[in-house]
């Protein structure tokens, strides 16, 4: 069965100090790693889509990079606006556009 | 492109009573989905349309849920018999479907139930 496990839950970091966010997942026939960002209240808004391991994208201060078994969403010097959940999610091995979403990780960047 | 609009944002219901939701993806999106998402989980997977079909539906979906989508526009989901335990934000996603190409999901703001 398809599955994803996000990890830390939860992380508090002061602003500019860089971490990682790590998804794991087992899925028979990858199709696509997809990392969502949440904010209270409101729907997973897109950040990144990787297909194959060894792919690497970035979009401001993030950085998502994935292997065969776990993608990685690494946040460079981070300001209190990137504070939300971190949603990661897989195109799994049915035939559908369906996506299996971690549990998500809560980040907090202070001042 | 006003992206996907999810009505009404916030549903208050007594328990036993039946409650619909809207949906209205983006204009070209040919597939729809919905899943449910409570406080500290992912979003839950729950059914999804292409066009007016709908093809799959989750096992945790209990015959209480009913989801339509004539035409292959808007769609509603219908909760019957509302349960304490059917309290989570619904969410609705979209997407235009290619066999060419790889499938993004966009999705709305949601909404939140609460059975009292």
């Amino acid at each position: 069965e398809d599955q994803v496990t996000q990890s830390p839950e939860a992380l508090r970091l002061q602003e500019g100090e860089s971490s990682s966010l790590n998804c794991s997942y087992t899925v028979s026939g990858l199709r696509g790693l997809f990392w969502y960002r949440q904010d209270p209240g409101k729907g997973p808004e897109f950040l990144f889509t990787l297909y194959s391991a060894g792919e690497e994208k970035e979009k401001e201060r993030l950085k998502a990079t994935l292997t065969k078994k776990e993608s990685f969403l690494h946040i460079t010097a981070p300001k209190p606006e990137d504070s939300a959940t971190y949603l990661c999610a897989v195109h799994g091995s049915s035939n559908t556009g369906k996506l299996i979403f971690g549990q998500g990780t809560t980040l907090q960047v202070k001042p | 492109d006003t992206g996907v609009s999810q009505n009404p944002r916030h549903k208050i219901t007594k328990r036993g009573q039946n409650v619909t939701f809207r949906c209205d993806p983006i204009s070209e999106h040919n597939r729809l989905y919905w899943y449910r998402q409570t406080l500290g989980q992912g979003p839950e997977f729950l059914t999804y349309f292409q066009n007016e079909a709908q093809l799959e539906k989750s096992r945790l979906l209990s015959d209480r849920f009913s989801a339509e989508r004539p035409k292959g526009s808007f769609s509603t989901l219908e909760i019957q018999r509302t349960e304490q335990g059917d309290s989570a934000m619904y969410l609705c996603a979209s997407s235009l479907f290619r066999v060419t190409t790889n499938e993004k999901l966009f999705f709305g703001s949601g909404t939140q139930l609460s059975v009292l």
